[in-house]
């Protein structure tokens, strides 16, 4: 199936700095998902994005998907400590099969 | 209401144990879903469920099974446990005609 790349890997950013971070695929994507995983937890659902172009935001996190609907971003302004932890992009391809990327480990240095 | 929950949080099997891993959501969703999370690797679907009585394999179903006889529980069945099988598991449930998934705590799986 379609590969989601997830880039960076991991990002060590400063309080009050901010933040991006994408994925991107070979394939055409429906629908973008992201993600936040807490260590020990589930991932929980942060923004969903239905059509291309679309940019969305939920509070300092900002996601839009890509134009060409191969990729989507995801922007965090003025991090705090908890958002520590690893952000997860999923995208809904046109089997209508669900696809993670391996996800981006933030830390945040007071 | 409580989400998605899973039980138990951790546990260690022996090469050839078997176990059963529980899920139970209590929004009336219609979808649910079992994947794995391995260290540097994206979530990989295991088997999935559009609805009591009607299970399906995902990407990588050998050596699982599973059973959906309620909307609320979708246990997953490892019968002959491989280091292989070493995972962090996560069960997932969605509304149908909606992408979202609410996942639980997961479960935390060591064979030796």
């Amino acid at each position: 199936g379609q590969q989601l790349n997830q880039s960076p890997q991991s990002m060590f950013i400063q309080e009050g700095e901010d933040v991006s971070m994408n994925c991107t695929s070979s394939s055409i994507f429906n629908t973008w998902l992201w993600y936040k995983q807490d260590p020990g937890e589930g991932p929980v659902l942060l923004i969903a994005l239905y059509k291309a172009g679309e940019l969305t935001s939920n509070g300092r996190l900002t996601a839009q998907f890509g134009i060409t609907r191969k990729d989507s971003f995801l922007n965090i302004s003025a991090s705090i400590p908890s958002d520590v932890g690893i952000y997860f992009c999923a995208g809904l391809d046109n089997n209508n099969d669900m696809r993670f990327g391996a996800g981006t480990r933030l830390t945040v240095k007071p | 209401n409580a989400g998605v929950t899973q039980t138990p949080k951790f546990r260690i099997l022996k090469i050839g144990q078997s176990m059963t891993l529980q899920c139970t959501q209590d929004m009336n969703h219609n979808y649910m879903y079992w994947y794995r999370q391995d260290p540097g690797m994206g979530l990989k679907l295991i088997y999935y469920s559009v609805g009591a009585g009607i299970t399906d394999k995902g990407e990588v179903p050998n050596g699982y099974n599973v059973s959906r006889s309620t909307t609320e529980d979708f246990p997953l069945r490892l019968e002959l446990a491989a280091p292989s099988q070493t995972s962090v598991y996560f069960c997932a449930s969605s509304y149908l005609g909606k992408v979202e998934q609410y996942f639980g705590p997961g479960t935390r799986l060591t064979v030796t």
